[in-house]
């Protein structure tokens, strides 16, 4: 069973919708890392949680660690946010533990 | 350099050849890490040191893997006798220390083994 489940699999938006993707992980992960990934590109990491809530940009994600939940927003979606968004969880070492990705598609 | 580096960007290789990637970290990067992505699935640890120490290898699928970072700096992931199953991204990452910080990850080198 994988540690991080990531929701949903695939999503379809229309430019300028709001979109949610969602993580959960279990214990012993202390620390959340949203990273994109763009077709046969690199991996760039966006945000890297603990607690609370950071913002860049448009992006913002939230972490509730007391319901092992965290949250990536995008506002106002752009064709070129269409990517993979995946969740990772780490802990002391960031060896990281990855949830099986979100496919976005924003049509213009 | 600026970013994490790897090379080659793409290999292909005889099945029973040896293959070795390499990974150049972020300069000061004392973690490093390296994954592999099958096609379409999400990143599997194989390996991490902390500068010259691997302290962890539970990840690499077989003793046909090898990884090293002698002097805490470049790392190279050597595969031997490479098999088809091998076919996958390999995905080099760095931070600055341990947990908790922000990980940093090269383009990926791409083996096709045929």
């Amino acid at each position: 069973k994988n540690e991080v489940e990531q929701s949903p699999q695939n999503l379809t938006a229309q430019e300028g919708e709001f979109i949610t993707i969602n993580c959960s992980y279990s214990v012993g992960i202390s620390a959340l890392h949203w990273l994109q990934q763009h077709p046969g590109g690199g991996i760039v990491s966006l945000f890297m949680l603990s607690s609370g809530k950071k913002k860049h940009g448009r992006l913002i994600a939230t972490i509730n660690i007391q319901e092992k939940h965290s949250s990536l927003h995008i506002t106002a979606s752009h064709p070129r946010d269409s990517a993979v968004y995946i969740c990772a969880g780490g802990g002391a070492t960031n060896k990281l533990i990855f949830g099986t990705g979100t496919l976005l598609a924003v049509q213009p | 350099g600026a970013g994490v580096s790897q090379s080659p960007r793409y290999k292909v290789a005889k099945r029973g050849q040896d293959v070795a990637l390499r990974c150049d970290p972020i300069s000061g990067h004392v973690s490093l890490f390296w994954y592999q992505q099958a096609l379409g699935q999400g990143p599997e640890f194989l390996t991490y040191f902390q500068n010259e120490a691997q302290l962890d290898k539970s990840g690499l699928p077989s003793d046909r893997f090898f990884a090293e970072r002698p002097e805490g700096s470049v790392s190279t992931l050597k595969i031997q006798r490479t098999q088809q199953e091998d076919s996958a991204v390999y995905l080099c990452a760095s931070s600055l220390l341990q947990g908790g910080n922000t990980i940093y990850f090269g383009e990926g080198s791409w083996l096709t083994v045929v």
